[in-house]
Protein backbone atom coordinates (compact mmCIF):
# COMPACT_ATOMS: atom_id res chain seq x y z
CA UNK A 1 0.00 0.00 0.00
CA UNK A 2 0.96 4.04 -0.66
CA UNK A 3 3.12 5.59 2.18
CA UNK A 4 2.32 9.16 3.97
CA UNK A 5 4.27 10.53 6.14
CA UNK A 6 3.63 13.32 8.58
CA UNK A 7 6.31 15.81 10.77
CA UNK A 8 6.44 16.52 13.19
CA UNK A 9 4.04 14.17 14.77
CA UNK A 10 3.61 16.89 18.01
CA UNK A 11 4.20 20.14 18.19
CA UNK A 12 3.88 22.56 21.20
CA UNK A 13 3.99 26.39 20.17
CA UNK A 14 3.72 29.59 22.14
CA UNK A 15 0.52 31.77 20.75
CA UNK A 16 1.49 34.10 18.08
CA UNK A 17 4.24 31.88 16.81
CA UNK A 18 3.99 29.82 13.13
CA UNK A 19 3.96 26.37 12.73
CA UNK A 20 4.54 24.41 9.66
CA UNK A 21 3.37 20.58 8.82
CA UNK A 22 5.02 18.58 6.26
CA UNK A 23 3.21 15.75 4.68
CA UNK A 24 4.95 13.41 2.39
CA UNK A 25 3.68 10.46 -0.36
CA UNK A 26 6.84 8.53 0.50
CA UNK A 27 6.21 5.90 -2.41
CA UNK A 28 4.15 7.20 -5.03
CA UNK A 29 3.04 10.48 -6.99
CA UNK A 30 -0.16 12.64 -5.43
CA UNK A 31 -1.07 15.69 -7.39
CA UNK A 32 -3.54 16.13 -4.97
CA UNK A 33 -3.18 16.06 -1.43
CA UNK A 34 -6.15 16.71 1.39
CA UNK A 35 -5.54 18.39 4.91
CA UNK A 36 -8.42 17.71 7.44
CA UNK A 37 -8.67 18.45 11.46
CA UNK A 38 -10.34 16.87 13.99
CA UNK A 39 -10.82 17.93 17.13
CA UNK A 40 -11.17 15.80 20.38
CA UNK A 41 -14.04 12.93 19.78
CA UNK A 42 -14.98 14.93 16.77
CA UNK A 43 -15.23 13.64 13.32
CA UNK A 44 -12.57 14.92 10.03
CA UNK A 45 -13.18 18.22 8.75
CA UNK A 46 -11.79 18.58 5.48
CA UNK A 47 -9.81 21.87 5.63
CA UNK A 48 -8.48 22.16 1.84
CA UNK A 49 -7.30 20.50 -1.46
CA UNK A 50 -3.80 20.92 -2.02
CA UNK A 51 -2.83 20.97 -5.84
CA UNK A 52 0.51 20.50 -6.97
CA UNK A 53 1.35 23.21 -9.02
CA UNK A 54 -1.15 25.77 -8.21
CA UNK A 55 -3.08 27.47 -5.34
CA UNK A 56 -4.79 25.15 -3.10
CA UNK A 57 -8.66 25.23 -2.90
CA UNK A 58 -10.71 26.39 0.52
CA UNK A 59 -13.47 24.69 2.07
CA UNK A 60 -15.81 27.30 3.55
CA UNK A 61 -15.11 28.66 6.46
CA UNK A 62 -11.78 27.68 6.31
CA UNK A 63 -8.94 31.16 6.33
CA UNK A 64 -6.44 30.79 3.60
CA UNK A 65 -3.93 33.41 4.73
CA UNK A 66 -4.19 31.45 8.56
CA UNK A 67 -3.32 28.25 6.93
CA UNK A 68 -1.17 28.60 4.15
CA UNK A 69 -0.70 25.45 2.11
CA UNK A 70 2.42 24.96 -0.45
CA UNK A 71 2.15 21.82 -2.68
CA UNK A 72 5.62 22.01 -3.72
CA UNK A 73 6.12 18.78 -5.54
CA UNK A 74 4.41 15.91 -6.71
CA UNK A 75 5.32 14.38 -3.05
CA UNK A 76 5.21 16.92 -0.37
CA UNK A 77 2.66 19.70 0.69
CA UNK A 78 3.07 22.01 3.56
CA UNK A 79 0.51 23.50 6.20
CA UNK A 80 1.64 26.56 7.68
CA UNK A 81 -0.19 27.72 10.60
CA UNK A 82 0.19 31.27 10.98
CA UNK A 83 0.06 33.46 14.30
CA UNK A 84 -1.52 30.06 15.67
CA UNK A 85 -3.80 30.48 19.09
CA UNK A 86 -4.77 28.15 21.69
CA UNK A 87 -8.34 27.40 19.43
CA UNK A 88 -6.10 26.43 16.79
CA UNK A 89 -4.99 23.66 18.76
CA UNK A 90 -6.18 20.28 17.18
CA UNK A 91 -4.93 16.64 15.02
CA UNK A 92 -4.01 17.86 11.38
CA UNK A 93 -4.39 15.12 9.36
CA UNK A 94 -3.16 15.25 5.60
CA UNK A 95 -4.12 12.49 3.03
CA UNK A 96 -3.48 11.80 -0.55
CA UNK A 97 -5.70 10.01 -2.99
CA UNK A 98 -5.23 6.89 -5.14
CA UNK A 99 -5.19 6.71 -8.57
CA UNK A 100 -1.97 6.59 -9.62
CA UNK A 101 0.70 3.43 -9.87
CA UNK A 102 -1.95 1.23 -9.58
CA UNK A 103 -3.12 2.79 -6.65
CA UNK A 104 -6.99 2.53 -6.10
CA UNK A 105 -9.19 6.01 -6.70
CA UNK A 106 -11.35 5.08 -4.69
CA UNK A 107 -9.03 4.90 -1.34
CA UNK A 108 -7.65 8.01 0.55
CA UNK A 109 -4.18 6.73 2.51
CA UNK A 110 -3.82 9.08 5.71
CA UNK A 111 -0.65 10.52 7.12
CA UNK A 112 -0.08 9.39 10.69
CA UNK A 113 -1.30 13.19 11.70
CA UNK A 114 0.40 16.05 13.52
CA UNK A 115 -1.15 17.26 17.20
CA UNK A 116 -0.60 20.92 17.61
CA UNK A 117 -1.00 22.41 20.91
CA UNK A 118 -0.54 26.16 21.62
CA UNK A 119 -0.34 27.22 24.89
CA UNK B 1 -24.19 20.45 1.44
CA UNK B 2 -24.04 17.06 3.48
CA UNK B 3 -25.11 15.67 6.75
CA UNK B 4 -24.74 11.93 8.25
CA UNK B 5 -25.80 10.05 10.84
CA UNK B 6 -24.18 7.35 12.51
CA UNK B 7 -24.62 6.08 15.68
CA UNK B 8 -22.18 7.74 18.73
CA UNK B 9 -21.28 4.42 20.43
CA UNK B 10 -21.56 0.58 19.94
CA UNK B 11 -20.89 -1.87 22.21
CA UNK B 12 -19.67 -6.09 21.40
CA UNK B 13 -18.08 -8.66 22.76
CA UNK B 14 -15.23 -10.90 21.13
CA UNK B 15 -16.57 -13.68 18.50
CA UNK B 16 -20.14 -11.06 17.69
CA UNK B 17 -21.63 -9.38 14.39
CA UNK B 18 -21.95 -5.83 14.86
CA UNK B 19 -23.62 -3.76 12.10
CA UNK B 20 -22.79 0.10 12.04
CA UNK B 21 -25.46 1.99 9.86
CA UNK B 22 -24.69 5.37 8.14
CA UNK B 23 -27.80 7.39 7.01
CA UNK B 24 -26.78 10.42 4.72
CA UNK B 25 -28.59 13.81 3.09
CA UNK B 26 -26.08 14.79 0.42
CA UNK B 27 -26.69 17.53 -2.39
CA UNK B 28 -24.15 15.41 -4.12
CA UNK B 29 -23.13 12.15 -3.80
CA UNK B 30 -20.59 9.47 -5.48
CA UNK B 31 -20.05 6.43 -3.15
CA UNK B 32 -20.09 5.73 0.68
CA UNK B 33 -16.52 5.16 2.18
CA UNK B 34 -15.76 3.77 5.81
CA UNK B 35 -12.87 4.48 7.68
CA UNK B 36 -11.47 3.18 10.80
CA UNK B 37 -9.02 4.78 13.39
CA UNK B 38 -7.77 4.13 16.75
CA UNK B 39 -6.88 6.43 19.49
CA UNK B 40 -4.39 9.16 18.49
CA UNK B 41 -4.23 7.31 15.19
CA UNK B 42 -4.79 8.12 11.42
CA UNK B 43 -7.84 6.63 9.59
CA UNK B 44 -7.77 3.73 7.93
CA UNK B 45 -9.87 3.01 4.77
CA UNK B 46 -11.81 0.20 5.33
CA UNK B 47 -14.20 0.07 2.35
CA UNK B 48 -15.70 1.90 -0.44
CA UNK B 49 -18.85 1.53 -2.27
CA UNK B 50 -19.69 3.31 -5.21
CA UNK B 51 -22.95 1.36 -6.16
CA UNK B 52 -25.78 -0.54 -4.70
CA UNK B 53 -24.68 -4.17 -2.52
CA UNK B 54 -22.88 -5.67 -0.60
CA UNK B 55 -18.40 -5.45 -0.62
CA UNK B 56 -16.56 -8.14 1.31
CA UNK B 57 -13.23 -7.76 2.26
CA UNK B 58 -11.80 -10.23 4.85
CA UNK B 59 -14.45 -10.28 8.50
CA UNK B 60 -15.54 -6.67 7.05
CA UNK B 61 -18.25 -5.82 5.15
CA UNK B 62 -20.11 -3.12 3.24
CA UNK B 63 -23.48 -2.33 2.22
CA UNK B 64 -25.19 0.50 0.06
CA UNK B 65 -28.55 1.77 -1.05
CA UNK B 66 -28.71 4.49 -2.68
CA UNK B 67 -32.02 4.72 -3.09
CA UNK B 68 -32.11 4.28 1.23
CA UNK B 69 -29.54 6.75 1.26
CA UNK B 70 -28.20 4.19 4.15
CA UNK B 71 -25.38 2.15 4.17
CA UNK B 72 -23.71 0.11 6.95
CA UNK B 73 -20.26 -1.74 7.95
CA UNK B 74 -20.69 -5.07 8.89
CA UNK B 75 -17.76 -6.84 11.29
CA UNK B 76 -17.71 -10.05 11.70
CA UNK B 77 -15.95 -12.49 14.30
CA UNK B 78 -14.84 -9.26 16.15
CA UNK B 79 -11.57 -9.24 18.19
CA UNK B 80 -10.48 -6.97 20.61
CA UNK B 81 -8.18 -5.23 18.58
CA UNK B 82 -11.11 -3.56 16.47
CA UNK B 83 -12.61 -1.56 19.09
CA UNK B 84 -11.93 1.98 17.67
CA UNK B 85 -13.92 4.37 15.65
CA UNK B 86 -15.24 3.75 12.63
CA UNK B 87 -16.30 6.67 9.83
CA UNK B 88 -18.65 7.09 7.07
CA UNK B 89 -17.77 9.53 4.59
CA UNK B 90 -19.72 10.91 1.72
CA UNK B 91 -17.48 10.84 -1.44
CA UNK B 92 -18.95 14.07 -3.55
CA UNK B 93 -17.57 12.99 -6.77
CA UNK B 94 -14.58 11.85 -8.58
CA UNK B 95 -12.37 13.10 -6.10
CA UNK B 96 -11.67 10.97 -3.60
CA UNK B 97 -10.73 13.05 -1.14
CA UNK B 98 -13.70 15.56 -1.32
CA UNK B 99 -15.46 13.45 1.44
CA UNK B 100 -17.76 14.44 4.39
CA UNK B 101 -17.17 12.45 7.29
CA UNK B 102 -19.55 11.29 10.03
CA UNK B 103 -19.01 12.13 13.69
CA UNK B 104 -17.89 8.47 14.21
CA UNK B 105 -19.04 5.53 15.72
CA UNK B 106 -16.83 4.34 18.91
CA UNK B 107 -16.76 0.56 18.92
CA UNK B 108 -15.81 -1.25 22.40
CA UNK B 109 -15.20 -4.78 21.76
CA UNK B 110 -15.32 -6.76 25.49
CA UNK B 111 -13.85 -10.21 26.40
Amino acid sequence: GAVVSQHPSRVICKSGTSVKIECRSLDFQATTMFWYRQFPKQSLMLMATSNEGSKATYEQGVEKDKFLINHASLTLSTLTVTSAHPEDSSFYICSAKGGLAGLSSNEQFFGPGTRLTVL
Amino acid sequence: GQSLEQPSEVTAVEGAIVQINCTYQTSGFYGLSWYQQHDGGAPTFLSYNGLDGLEETGRFSSFLSRSDSYGYLLLQELQMKDSASYFCAVREGTNAGKSTFGDGTTLTVKP
